[in-house]
């Protein structure tokens, strides 16, 4: 039982190039979710699922889209990267009634150069 | 505004010396969540608190919540290094996504 991967764990990308985060869970949870995390904050929300073929917009959207197209897969995507995006992001993931408790998985530290 | 607001943002305490972190919130909430997290690694779930008054304990440190005052306090009984960590606060405001805000986190150092 892995709980929750991410891939890559680390990633440099050039201005403009775009990229795809991968996240897995093996829970059978039905909501996952996508922060950042910047120095000296905490995880803000990009965007989350409530379900398989489901996306809604978090806090700071912009910039990124996700799909679900698994539900225990949930991509993020960066179509044209940006310095403002370096960050570490973490992919969560949650089963409703379950105490509303995240999983968080171990993170992907992203340097947009 | 849905926030959530933490108090110290860093904190140094000699082992052995009890403190307390706070973290407030802006709206109601009875859902709290207080997460541990060491540099370069992942979330790691200390407590969850679901109801009013809860309280709960896990060796040196309790939590406990306070809905009405929207409060919830992690409490640090005689420190030791190895808690030495970032601890990060954070409130479910909606009940049917299970978002979570969360706070920005107590840089906690423990020395001898």
């Amino acid at each position: 039982n892995a709980g929750v991967t991410q891939t890559p764990k680390f990633r440099v990308l050039k201005t403009g190039q775009s990229m795809t985060l991968l996240c897995a869970q093996d829970m059978n949870h039905e909501y996952m979710y996508w922060y950042r995390q910047d120095p000296g904050m905490g995880l803000r929300l990009i965007h989350y699922s409530v379900g398989e073929g489901t996306t809604a917009k978090g806090e700071v959207p912009d910039g990124y889209n996700v799909s679900r197209l698994k539900k225990q897969n949930f991509l993020l995507g960066l179509e044209s990267a940006a310095p403002s995006q370096t960050s570490v992001y973490f992919c969560a993931s949650s089963q409703p009634g379950q105490n509303y408790e995240q999983y968080f998985g171990p993170g992907t530290r992203l340097t947009v150069t | 505004e849905l926030k959530v607001e933490q108090n110290p943002l860093f904190l140094s305490m000699q082992e052995g010396k009890n403190y307390t972190i706070y973290c407030n919130y802006s709206t109601t909430s009875d859902r709290l969540y207080w997460y541990r997290q060491d540099p370069g690694k992942s979330l790691e779930s200390l407590f969850v608190l679901l109801s009013n008054g809860a309280v709960k304990q896990e060796g040196r440190l309790m939590a406990s919540l306070d809905t009405k005052a929207r409060l919830s306090t992690l409490h640090i009984t005689a420190a030791v290094h190895d808690l030495s960590a970032t601890y990060f606060c954070a409130v479910l405001f909606y009940y049917n996504t299970d978002k979570l805000i969360f706070g920005t986190g107590t840089r906690l150092q423990v020395f001898p």
